[in-house]
């Protein structure tokens, strides 16, 4: 089965920190790449995709490493808003036309005063 | 984006019965997919809604247990029938113009006793 693993947790870090995510996927053949959003009881949403020359929105910064199969993403300037669990996400390429979303276990984000 | 609204948001159910969990959509749109979440989970789908045709499962998972409609663009209902408590876990329906930027339901959380 194609896995994409991610360190769970949880990053502790104060208000103002840069803090920084990882994830590696197995299938060499995915395309797409995204990063999606879970705050505690609720539903995941998309935080942004990842292109393969890196993509920046405002304090939020992920990155492409297809040789690797390593997928990141930045933060700076923490805000306590910014707690949440932070999940990597794949197009396996595998299942229909569009391929499957697979999703990461999430990385959790604790962001303190 | 598109805005979906799931429910029931929660039940608590008897072992041996079925819930019916439904997923309305403000828009039209092309893909929709059930997910399960367990706790500290990643989220795994469970199957693909296809308009007007049977939808497609994911291993592990079977129509008999989780049948699914879709009649339209914009619904579809997901059955977790002959429930044992292994089936208690949060239940997500997505959709989107394409499988990968997603928009979530609010989830179902399922109890079964």
């Amino acid at each position: 089965r194609k896995e994409v693993e991610q360190d769970p947790g949880p990053f502790n870090v104060p208000e103002g920190a840069t803090v920084a995510f990882n994830c590696t996927y197995s299938n060499s053949a995915s395309q797409s790449f995204f990063w999606y959003r879970q705050d505690c009881r609720k539903e995941p949403k998309l935080l942004m995709s990842v292109y393969s020359s890196g993509n920046e929105d405002g304090r939020f910064t992920a990155q492409l490493n297809r040789a690797s199969q390593y997928i990141s993403l930045l933060i700076r300037d923490s805000k306590l808003s910014d707690s949440a669990t932070y999940l990597c996400v794949v197009n396996d390429g595998y299942g229909g036309s569009q391929g499957n979303l697979i999703f990461g276990k999430g990385t959790k984000l604790s962001v303190k005063p | 984006s598109a805005v979906i609204s799931q429910k029931p948001s929660r039940d608590i159910c008897q072992r041996g019965t079925s819930l019916t969990i439904q997923c309305q959509v403000d828009s039209q749109v092309t893909m929709m997919f059930w997910y399960r979440q367990q706790p500290g989970q990643s989220l795994t789908l469970i199957a693909t809604a296809n308009q007007g045709s049977e939808a497609t499962y994911e291993s592990g998972f079977v129509i008999d247990k989780f049948p699914i409609s879709r009649p339209n663009l914009t619904f579809s209902t997901l059955t977790v029938s002959n429930m044992s408590p292994e089936d208690s876990s949060i239940y997500l329906c997505s959709g989107g113009q394409n499988n990968e930027k997603l928009f979530f339901g609010s989830g179902t959380q399922l109890s079964v006793l």
